[in-house]
């Protein structure tokens, strides 16, 4: 069965401590996204990479990283210098080109100590 | 700058009719999206509108007015599983998804 998986589901982290979110997909898309959800909010987009080894900032990037080594694999991490990171992160992935439908994994809930 | 419009929660009763607005002002228009978002889960995709007009899939409709700037989903012979949060995102000039906050809809016995 094809999909996208995010691990783990749920994470907790001290402050100041890096952590990293892992997203992997057997669709053969060549898109990749990273989303972050805060209740009452609307999905925000942190990064995003529409081909292997390359990668462009969303609206959010400030104290995360990413890397798309691989066409399956774009995680994330959640560095020490984001000031409020305790969030649902969304990975997802969709076909390159125009029709935009995106997939998604069933998220990972950080909750910072 | 980009903005997308849907209210914040709605309630209705199981077996009845309801009808989600989304309105958007967005650089450029490119398609606009329904997903539905169980609590907790990930978001699943409902419909895909780029033309004016009405597309019907089952239980749930979608409807766009590209001159308007506004959408609807519409969801007949409501069931208690259909209690999720409804997210409207419009695809923009430069083929990203701009996301709206989602409506919350509450359905009553």
């Amino acid at each position: 069965d094809g999909g996208i998986t995010q691990s783990p589901k749920y994470l907790f982290r001290k402050e100041g401590q890096n952590v990293t979110l892992s997203c992997e997909q057997n669709l053969n898309h060549d898109a990749m996204y990273w989303y972050r959800q805060d209740p009452g909010q609307g999905l925000r987009l942190i990064y995003y990479s529409q081909i292997v080894n390359d990668f462009q900032k969303g609206d959010i990037a400030e104290g995360y990283s990413v890397s798309r080594e691989k066409k399956e694999s774009f995680p994330l991490t959640v560095t020490s210098a984001q000031k409020n990171p305790t969030a649902f992160y969304l990975c997802a992935s969709s076909i390159a080109g125009e029709y935009n439908e995106q997939f998604f994994g069933p998220g990972t809930r950080l909750t910072v100590l | 700058g980009q903005n997308i419009d849907q209210p914040t929660e709605m309630t209705a009763t199981e077996g009845a009719i309801v009808q989600i607005n989304c309105t958007y002002q967005t650089s450029g228009f490119n398609g606009l999206f329904w997903y539905q978002q169980h609590a907790g889960e990930a978001p699943t995709f409902l419909s895909y509108n780029v033309l004016d007009g009405l597309e019907e899939k089952g239980r749930f409709s979608s409807f766009l007015s590209r001159s308007k700037g506004y959408s609807y989903l519409l969801l007949k012979e409501l069931q208690m599983k259909d209690s999720a949060s409804y997210l409207c995102a419009v695809l923009d000039s430069n083929y990203q998804l701009i996301w709206g906050a989602g409506t919350k809809l509450i359905i009553k016995p």
